[in-house]
């Protein structure tokens, strides 16, 4: 099974920051990625599929990259709103799998 | 409106069954392949079975295979998830999820609000 693996656990940033989380494939995964924000008590919305193709409705502030083993999830110019936990999670081979999340925190 | 409503989930002592239900609106849902995803209160997120539009491809993830069954009602527009034999593990919250494809394509743009599963003596 492929291990995806997220870093940083946890962040803290301002509003206004630009913040970037990574996601590592234990195996390369093409472009076979999506990227989930859930806010507490709420279930998973999909920010990113296909590794950097933005889901419909979803700010342009977000955007993916990587291809293979490495990803990147970037957020420029954080909004309240986006104060939440973050997970990637590789669509490449059976059985999905997600990394452990990233928690974004206000400072 | 588009949705997904789960119902079914509740306490039950080790050993036992449990059968959730997925009520889907607002979208073709025979047009689609669907899953349960699982979550421990305060953890992250383990994907459980899937199933496609036409119940021809079904996968299971291995710690419930054998012991859960998936299944659909196009007719009905409601996925299902029969729990057998369950676990202490299996305790979590249960999303039913709409995949981005006809068949298992793993995108996962629709979640419900989730079921709570609890196993315990």
């Amino acid at each position: 099974d492929i291990q995806m693996t997220q870093s940083p656990s946890s962040v803290s940033a301002s509003v206004g920051d630009r913040v970037t989380i990574t996601c590592r494939a234990s195996q390369g995964i093409g472009s076979w990625l999506a990227w989930y924000q859930q806010k507490p008590g709420k279930a998973p919305n999909l920010l990113i599929y296909a590794a950097s193709s933005l889901q419909s409705g979803v700010p342009s502030r977000f955007s993916g990259s990587g291809s293979g083993t490495d990803f990147t999830l970037t957020i420029t110019s954080l909004q309240p709103e986006d104060f939440a936990t973050y997970y990637c999670q590789q669509a490449n081979s059976f059985p999905c799998s997600f990394g452990q999340g990233t928690k974004l925190e206000i400072k | 409106e588009v949705q997904l409503v789960e119902s079914g989930g509740g306490l039950v002592q080790p050993g036992r069954s449990l059968r959730l239900s997925c009520a889907a609106s607002g979208f073709i849902f025979e047009d689609y392949a669907m899953h349960w995803v699982r979550q421990v209160p305060g953890k992250g997120l383990e994907w459980v079975s899937g199933i496609s539009w036409s119940s021809g491809s079904i996968d299971y993830a291995d710690s419930v295979k054998g012991r859960f069954t998936i299944s659909r009602d196009n007719v009905k527009n409601s996925l299902y998830l029969q729990m057998n034999s369950l676990k202490i593990e299996d305790t979590a919250l249960y999303y039913c999820v709409k995949d981005t494809g006809v068949t298992l394509d793993w995108y996962f743009d629709l979640w419900g609000r989730g079921t709570l599963v609890t196993v315990s003596s």
